[in-house]
């Protein structure tokens, strides 16, 4: 079983601050994806990363792909109540398993008005 | 819009019981999975398939089974339920096994009493 290490588990800050949450793993990934997840309902994907290296950028979120594709992180500005939720790393793996998609525990972020 | 829709959204069944979960998607996705997730422990899958006709298991299996006679339709069968898969159960379809977006639905809530 491939394992996805996501740090912190519990994340509480005021409006404004900014925070990064990680997701790591001694395996390479061939492609990794965040997903943030809202009570009562599925994931919804917030980005795919698949180059070491990459980043991307969605307004406030700022995905990171490691160079050696076993890490990412995921950085939030300025961060806002409408942020709070589960956020959840998910890595897919070359050869036999590449089918599965393996999450990570998630971060539980909270963000206090 | 439909998307992934699972039914039921909720379910108490007494040890030693069967259900059906049933998921369908309409987006002509060739891959579809099951995932169970339990307080604090992220995702696990537990069946997955890459089209009609042919599945496999996941990491966690035991005490499941799972068909999938059409492209839309990929139920997850429960056959003697028990107290430890009490959890909330997720489908999601992707177009394609790596590294491209998963789509889920609302989740199951089941409980075993």
């Amino acid at each position: 079983t491939q394992l996805l290490e996501q740090s912190p588990q519990f994340l509480s800050i005021q409006e404004g601050e900014n925070l990064t949450v990680y997701c790591n793993s001694s395996s390479v990934f061939s492609s990794l994806q965040w997903y943030r997840q809202e009570p009562g309902e599925g994931p919804v994907l917030l980005v795919t990363v698949v180059t070491g290296g990459e980043v991307k950028k969605l307004k406030r979120l700022t995905f990171q792909f490691g160079d050696a594709r076993k890490d990412s992180s995921l950085h939030i500005t300025a961060a806002q109540p409408g942020d709070t939720g589960l956020y959840l790393c998910a890595g897919s793996y070359s050869g036999a398993g590449s089918y599965q998609l393996t999450f990570g525990k998630g971060t539980k972020l909270s963000v206090i008005p | 819009n439909a998307g992934v829709t699972q039914t039921p959204k909720f379910r108490i069944l007494k040890i030693g019981q069967s259900m059906t979960l049933q998921c369908a998607q309409d987006m002509n996705h060739n891959y579809m999975y099951w995932y169970r997730q339990d307080p604090g422990m992220g995702l696990k899958l537990i069946y997955y398939s890459v089209g009609a006709g042919i599945t496999d298991k996941g990491e966690v299996p035991n005490g499941y089974n799972v068909s999938r006679s059409t492209t839309e339709d990929f139920p997850l069968r429960l056959e003697l339920a028990a107290p430890s898969q009490t959890s909330v159960y997720f489908c999601a379809s992707s177009a394609e096994g790596r590294g491209t977006e998963a789509f889920f639905g609302q989740g199951t809530r089941l409980t075993v009493v």
